[in-house]
């Protein structure tokens, strides 16, 4: 089946820190990846996403690229901000089998940056 | 325009009853998805109902959960029958198609469960 692994954190920096979440994931077809970011007090919203092999996502300074051969889609983003912490969630969807649009979630990194 | 809204915001409940979650679309997205959020689970898929059908409902934890799509609008999870192991955040999303995977989901504010 599908699965997510992603470190769960809490994961804590300073201001203007880089950041580095991994995320790698098992999939039975071609999935498209997923990243969902969930600030304190607020719903899912998505961060970005990426479609096929090589593809680079990217929104609000974050980036991430669909790696294959490592099947991995880690989150980067070069300087952060007090206001980047929340949760975030990697995911995907492999409806490549035939399976549902559902969406497989890791379990999410509590991001706490300091000022 | 509106997003994706959940009634109620927040339900307590007692152990044994039954209750029903509903859900709005986005208006025009034809398809739509019920997770659940737990502190010990995470985030799991529930079911997904593309139009008024739902072609899968393998996610659904037991039988005594089920969920309805009228009109290609609105949805309603309902949970017979409550236990503690209930309690969770349910959360609807949306999306305009579903056939293709890459859809963007759209996520409503989600209900609050809490089983006594």
């Amino acid at each position: 089946g599908n699965s997510v692994t992603q470190m769960e954190g809490p994961v804590t920096l300073s201001e203007e820190a880089f950041l580095t979440i991994n995320c790698t994931y098992t999939a039975t077809g071609y999935p498209s990846l997923f990243w969902y970011v969930q600030y304190p007090g607020e719903g899912l919203q998505l961060l970005l996403k990426a479609t096929k092999a090589d593809d680079k996502g990217s929104n609000k300074g974050f980036e991430a690229t669909y790696r294959k051969e490592t099947t991995s889609f880690h989150l980067e983003k070069g300087s952060v901000q007090v206001s980047d912490s929340a949760v975030y969630f990697c995911a995907l969807s492999d409806r490549s089998g035939g399976g549902a649009d559902g969406l497989t979630f890791g379990k999410g990194t509590h991001l706490i940056i300091q000022p | 325009g509106a997003g994706v809204s959940q009634s109620p915001s927040n339900k307590v409940t007692e152990k044994g009853k039954d209750v029903e979650l509903r859900c709005d679309p986005i208006s025009g997205h034809t398809a739509l998805y019920w997770y659940r959020q737990s502190l010990g689970q995470g985030l799991e898929f529930l079911i997904y109902f593309q139009g008024n059908s739902a072609p899968d409902k393998s996610g659904l934890p037991s039988d005594r959960f089920s969920a309805e799509r009228t009109g290609g609008s609105v949805s309603t999870l309902t949970i017979q029958r409550t236990q503690q192991e209930d309690s969770a955040v349910y959360l609807c999303a949306s999306s305009l198609s579903g056939v293709a995977g890459h859809d963007t989901q759209y996520f409503g504010p989600g209900t609050r469960l809490t089983v006594l």
